[in-house]
């Protein structure tokens, strides 16, 4: 059974571009949940969609955005890339809808490296 | 305070020790609990989950939930250098959906 899959694995852009980020979840997934994670702020979520819906937003400016598809894949984008967006990005996929106490969490993809210069 | 506590480390032990890791966390109503492996350069990988007080076991793992203390640990048995990594505590959020709140990790080291 394939993993989550996250491309491109990693990019490098200039301050001032946008970029776009793909995931595709585990087959059967339909959460995709979005992480960064930094050296100094550690996995900060970012946001989570489910059946296409965004369900919940972390507190991120309004230049982080995303979508999901039909067939469960997601997108997140960027724009107006900061040097302090320099940071892994996590895409995390889950088989159930989430709030019951037996939730089994996430599997993480292998993550998006983001370099702003 | 920050919503999930863990002392950054390293935490050093010998090989075949036993590896006692803390999480504390903030919000008296969380209910899941979870605690993933992250190697350096990788991405985390799931270890053990638990939404029940008392002990699971897994393995050479064990996570300890205490709900009246808001604590989380994770034992690691027999402890080899391969378990050497950052481990991440992580609390699921109340009516949150799928989000979960990471601690900032604590990084384990097992020497030979």
């Amino acid at each position: 059974k394939a993993g989550v899959t996250q491309t491109p694995r990693y990019l490098i852009k200039t301050r001032g571009q946008q970029v776009t980020l793909s995931c595709s979840p585990i087959s059967g997934h339909r959460s995709v949940s979005w992480y960064q994670q930094t050296p100094g702020q550690g996995l900060q979520f970012l946001f989570e969609y489910f059946s296409e819906t965004q369900r919940n937003k972390g507190n991120f400016p309004g230049r982080f955005s995303g979508r999901q598809f039909s067939n469960s894949r997601s997108e997140m984008n960027v724009s107006t890339l900061e040097l302090g967006d320099s940071a892994l990005y996590l895409c995390a996929s889950s088989l159930e809808g989430g709030r019951t106490p037996s939730w089994r969490g996430y599997t993480f993809g292998s993550g998006t490296r983001l370099t702003v210069v | 305070q920050k919503e999930v506590e863990q002392n950054s480390g390293p935490l050093s032990v010998p090989e075949g020790a036993i590896a006692s890791l803390n999480c504390t966390y903030s919000d008296r109503v969380s209910q899941s609990f979870f605690w993933y492996r992250q190697y350096s350069g990788k991405s985390p990988e799931l270890i053990m989950s638990i939404y029940s007080n008392g002990d699971k076991e897994d393995g050479r793992f064990t996570a300890q939930l205490n709900k009246a203390s808001q604590y989380v640990s994770l034992l690691i048995r027999d402890s080899q250098p391969s378990d050497s990594a950052t481990y991440l505590c992580a609390v699921a959020i109340p009516g949150g959906y799928n989000k979960l709140i990471f601690g900032a990790g604590t990084r384990l080291a097992v020497h030979p």
